[in-house]
């Protein structure tokens, strides 16, 4: 699976739009980028995922460029309890029988 | 809704026991993950299930991490002669093996210290 880089931490103000950037520039043709959280003793939680196409759900959106280098997880509304850990992950489909990899992800704050 | 549940959430154990960790996943869903998380790190796989059948070992440990899911349901994560290292929080997943993606759904985790 394609390696993935995102920034260690990030601050975003309660209210305002989180933007949470991921690179994967050796992304395969096949792959998809999956975003996870991790609220503080709670196991990982699913947001959203897309192959090449931008998509919305009722957590988030996530924009993936033209070329699929880079996606960008887009939390409208930031509250406090989305101060989380979030993880951004490329994998095959489940067909490759491949489970997903977690990285260090992005430490999140949400500040009042 | 019952989502995956974890037991025992905690455990203290001393140096060279076993300990064994239980999952019960979504009662639909036929793959079932292992993973174990320390401190500022992710989740790091271990093993996973579809059904009964163990389909990727080789990321458990050691020879002293095994784990069962004998009737395709429930499954089990025994750790033997523990080490304090084994210090972490065990996580379990759950998903269906159907259509292209299958989110992993999780449980709380079961958190292991070793003394």
């Amino acid at each position: 699976d394609a390696k993935t880089t995102q920034p260690p931490s990030m601050d975003c103000a309660e209210g305002r739009a989180a933007n949470l950037p991921c690179n994967h520039s050796t992304i395969s043709g096949n792959e998809y980028v999956y975003w996870y959280r991790q609220i503080h003793s709670q196991g990982p939680q699913y947001i959203i995922h897309g192959l090449k196409n931008n998509e919305t759900n009722e957590m988030a959106s996530l924009i993936i460029t033209e070329d699929r280098k880079s996606s960008t997880l887009i939390l409208p509304h930031a509250t406090l309890r989305d101060t989380a850990v979030y993880y951004c992950i490329v994998r095959a489909p489940l067909s490759g029988n491949t489970p997903l990899v977690f990285g260090k992800g992005t430490r999140l704050s949400v500040i009042a | 809704d019952t989502g995956v549940s974890q037991n025992p959430r905690h455990k203290i154990t001393k140096r060279g026991q076993n300990v064994t960790f239980r999952c019960d996943p979504i009662s639909e869903h036929n793959r079932l993950y292992w993973y174990r998380q320390t401190l500022g790190q992710g989740p790091e796989f271990l093993t996973y299930f579809q059904n009964e059948a163990q389909l990727e070992k080789s990321r458990l440990l050691s020879d002293r991490f095994s784990a069962e899911r004998p009737k395709g349901s429930f499954s089990t994560l025994e750790i033997q002669r523990t080490e304090q290292g084994d210090s972490a929080m065990y996580l379990c997943a759950s998903s269906l093996n159907r259509g292209v993606t299958g989110e992993l759904f999780f449980g709380e985790g079961s958190r292991l210290t070793v003394l």
